[in-house]
């Protein structure tokens, strides 16, 4: 499974837009890059799948080039309720288990 | 749909006691479920891989005498911590798999809402 890195934690303020950056050099061909939220005493939510190009849905957007070696997980207009660890896996539809690495926690401060 | 339950969402208990936590997927079902630990400020760890029907699969380190699972229905899997200590004491996730692929959505999977387990 190809490894992720993110950055441990970002800060923002309300309204603005967020962008968290993942870096997944190994990724394989049929490897998809997946988006998780996090809240305290939670478990994950499924926020964003993408394989390439641009994924966009009801509560953000992943962006990914052509190299596929990294990918990045946009929030428009963030609320302090966007306060959460964001994790970036990626998943192979050959591996049946998802393997999280260490998230973004992200604080938007008002 | 795709909604995972688990119960309790709480439980303290002592040391020496054994502990069920049970996860069930309420509207699909879920050839296979997760279960995964996680200690406060870290990722989730995965644990093991439960098959229904079948006898689940140990990550690394995880003792699967002390950790009891079960996978007796599509929709239930159980985790029994057996003689919990202090040390046991985490955050405990699972997660349920559908079984079919759904358009680009390769390994598919829902997350419960997690047990606080709390060993004194």
């Amino acid at each position: 499974l190809a490894k992720t890195t993110q950055p441990i934690s970002m800060d923002s303020y309300e309204g603005q837009e967020v962008n968290i950056t993942c870096s997944h050099n190994n990724i394989a061909t049929n490897d998809y890059i997946t988006w998780y939220q996090q809240f305290p005493s939670q478990g994950p939510r499924f926020i964003i799948q993408g394989y390439k190009t641009k994924v966009t849905n009801e509560v953000a957007s992943l962006f990914i080039p052509a190299d596929r070696k990294s990918s990045t997980l946009s929030l428009p207009r963030v609320s302090l309720s966007d306060t959460a660890v964001y994790y970036c896996l990626v998943t192979s539809g050959s591996a049946r288990q998802l393997t999280f690495g260490s998230g973004t926690q992200l604080t938007v401060l008002p | 749909g795709a909604v995972v339950s688990q119960h309790p969402s709480w439980v303290i208990c002592k040391s020496g006691t054994s502990v069920k936590i049970e996860c069930r997927s309420l509207d699909f079902q879920a050839t296979t479920m997760f279960w995964y630990r996680q200690f406060p400020k870290q990722s989730l760890m995965l644990m093991a891989t439960s098959n229904e029907g079948s006898k689940a699969t140990y990550e690394q380190g995880v003792e699967k005498d002390k950790f009891l699972i079960n996978h007796a229905s599509l929709t239930l899997s159980t985790l029994t911590v057996t003689s919990a200590h202090p040390e046991d004491s985490s955050f405990y996730i699972c997660s349920a798999r559908r079984g079919v692929w759904r358009g680009s959505s390769y390994n598919e999977q829902f997350f419960g809402p997690g047990t606080r387990l709390t060993v004194l």
